[in-house]
C-alpha cells in the first residue's frame, strides 16, 4: 500500500460547481497536510497548510482533516476556469525537519 | 524575489552523457529540497539539504545521481551517466518554514 493515494482524475465540472479532491494515506503518524496547486508546466505551489484533525478555510477553499480515517479533503466552491489545474495533497510527520510525502495529484478541468 | 531559479528550462541529451542540472533557493531559505516528477510516479524526493548538510537522500535512485550544495545560494543535481529512464520533470524547492516549499518551475529532462 503506498503512504498516499490520491485519484489521478482528471475530473471535468462545469463552471460554479463545487468540487471535492480527497487522498487517503496510510502512516497514522502524519500531523502536517497541504494542499499544493500545479499549472501546467509550472511548479507546485502551496495553497492549504494544515496542523492535525480539523477544517480550514480560504476564500473559496476548504481543507478537512479527519485523522480517524486517514482522510483529506479539498473542497472548491464556485469553480473557475483559472481553477483547472493538478492539485496534490501532501503531508509530513513533523516540523523538525521532515520533507513532504506527495500523492501523486488529480487533474481538474473547470469548463466555462 | 525572483523565487526558485532552476537551469536549464530543457535539456536533451545522448543516453551516457552527464547531465547537471542547477538551482538558486530564495535568499533566506535554509533547506532545499530536489524532487522528480513523472506521469508514472508521481512527485518523488530525490535529496533535501538544511543548511547545506545533506540531510536525507534515500531517495537518490542510485549511484549515477549525486546532490551537492556548496553554498547557501547554490545548488546540482547531477547525472552521470544519464540514460532513458531519467527522462523525468526535475524540481528545486527551497523554504524556512517545514511544509511550506516554493518550487522552481522545473527542469524537463529528456534522455534519447
Amino acid at each position: 500500500q503506498k503512504e498516499v493515494e490520491q485519484d489521478p482524475g482528471p475530473l471535468s465540472v462545469p463552471e460554479g460547481a463545487i468540487v471535492s479532491l480527497n487522498c487517503t494515506y496510510s502512516n497514522s503518524a502524519f500531523q502536517y497536510f497541504m494542499w499544493y496547486r500545479q499549472y501546467s508546466r509550472k511548479g507546485p505551489e502551496l495553497l492549504m497548510y494544515t496542523y492535525s484533525s480539523g477544517n480550514k478555510e480560504d476564500g473559496r477553499f476548504t481543507a478537512q482533516v479527519d485523522k480517524s480515517s486517514k482522510y483529506i479533503s479539498l473542497f472548491i466552491r464556485d469553480s473557475q476556469p483559472s481553477d483547472s489545474a493538478t492539485y496534490l495533497c501532501a503531508m509530513m510527520l513533523n516540523q523538525a525537519g521532515t520533507a513532504l510525502i506527495f500523492g501523486k495529484g488529480t487533474t481538474l478541468s473547470v469548463s466555462s | 524575489d525572483a523565487g526558485v531559479i532552476q537551469s536549464p528550462r530543457h535539456e536533451v541529451t545522448e543516453m551516457g552523457q552527464e547531465v547537471t542540472l542547477r538551482c538558486k533557493p530564495i535568499s533566506g531559505h535554509n533547506s532545499l529540497f530536489w524532487y522528480r516528477q513523472t506521469m508514472m510516479r508521481g512527485l518523488e524526493l530525490l535529496i533535501y539539504f538544511n543548511n547545506n548538510v545533506p540531510i536525507d537522500d534515500s531517495g537518490m535512485p542510485e549511484d549515477r545521481f549525486s546532490a551537492k550544495m556548496p553554498n547557501a545560494s547554490f545548488s546540482t543535481l547531477k547525472i552521470q551517466p544519464s540514460e532513458p529512464r531519467d527522462s523525468a520533470v526535475y524540481f528545486c524547492a527551497s523554504t524556512n518554514v517545514a511544509g511550506k516549499l516554493f518550487f522552481g518551475s522545473g527542469t524537463q529532462l529528456s534522455v534519447l
